[in-house]
């Protein structure tokens, strides 16, 4: 049973513009949710994360948005740039212990200029 | 510099032969994961810690086995029963569960 569903599982978007990645979960009690970027040959890095007490975080050009009602959260990167181009990963958690994070199937994004 | 050190960058088994992936930190963090990588898969956890000399098994870890005998460390074996062990391999840690959860870069195991 997969708990977090990503989508797109691939994204072109031209430089200068929006890429929006979305993410649905099912288990209620998850109450952190990351968004990780990886480039080729290496590991994730943590990009920017949201808990459910607000429904909008903003890092840069990198925003998420948060809807607890509907079980979603998406990932927007306004001005989209060739240096975006990477594998981006949601996750989310639960907030007792050290819970693993569990996490959607990922999205290759490719900025073309 | 504080951070997670993962060895080696690449590794080949033989068929019949166990490897062992090193993951060592630095960070003080309490838990550690190990999780394998394949493309389209995203990550998938095989084993996890909370904490010195526990472990708990994650979604795949049959052919798979780990020891957590010091804070730092939490190597990964991958047995000859794990028949399918192409991948990539990420290590990752963790302070609190408040804290972002930090990842090495990864060790590429192949079949020779």
């Amino acid at each position: 049973q997969q708990q977090v569903k990503q989508s797109p599982q691939s994204l072109i978007v031209q430089k200068g513009g929006i890429s929006i990645i979305n993410c649905a979960y099912e288990n209620t009690a998850f109450d952190y949710f990351p968004w990780y970027q990886q480039f080729p040959g290496k590991g994730p890095a943590l990009l920017i994360a949201i808990r459910p007490d607000v429904s909008e975080k903003k890092e840069g050009r990198f925003t998420i948005s948060f809807n607890k009602s509907a079980k979603q959260f998406s990932l927007h990167i306004m001005d989209s740039q060739p240096g975006d181009s990477a594998t981006y990963f949601c996750a989310a958690s639960r907030n007792s212990g050290n819970t693993p994070l569990v996490f959607g199937k990922g999205t290759r994004l490719s900025v073309i200029a | 510099d504080g951070g997670i050190t993962q060895s080696p960058k690449y590794l080949f088994r033989k068929e019949g032969q166990n490897v062992t992936l090193s993951c060592e930190q630095n960070l003080n963090h309490d838990a550690m994961y190990w999780y394998r990588q394949d493309p389209g898969q995203g990550l998938r956890l095989i084993y996890y810690s909370q904490i010195v000399n526990d472990f708990q098994k994650g979604d795949i870890a049959e052919g798979y086995s780990v020891s957590r005998e010091k804070k730092e460390s939490f190597p990964l074996t991958v047995t000859s029963a794990q028949k399918n062990p192409t991948a990539f391999y990420l290590c990752a840690s963790r302070g609190t569960a408040r804290q972002p959860q930090h990842f090495g870069d990864g060790t590429r195991l192949s079949i020779l």
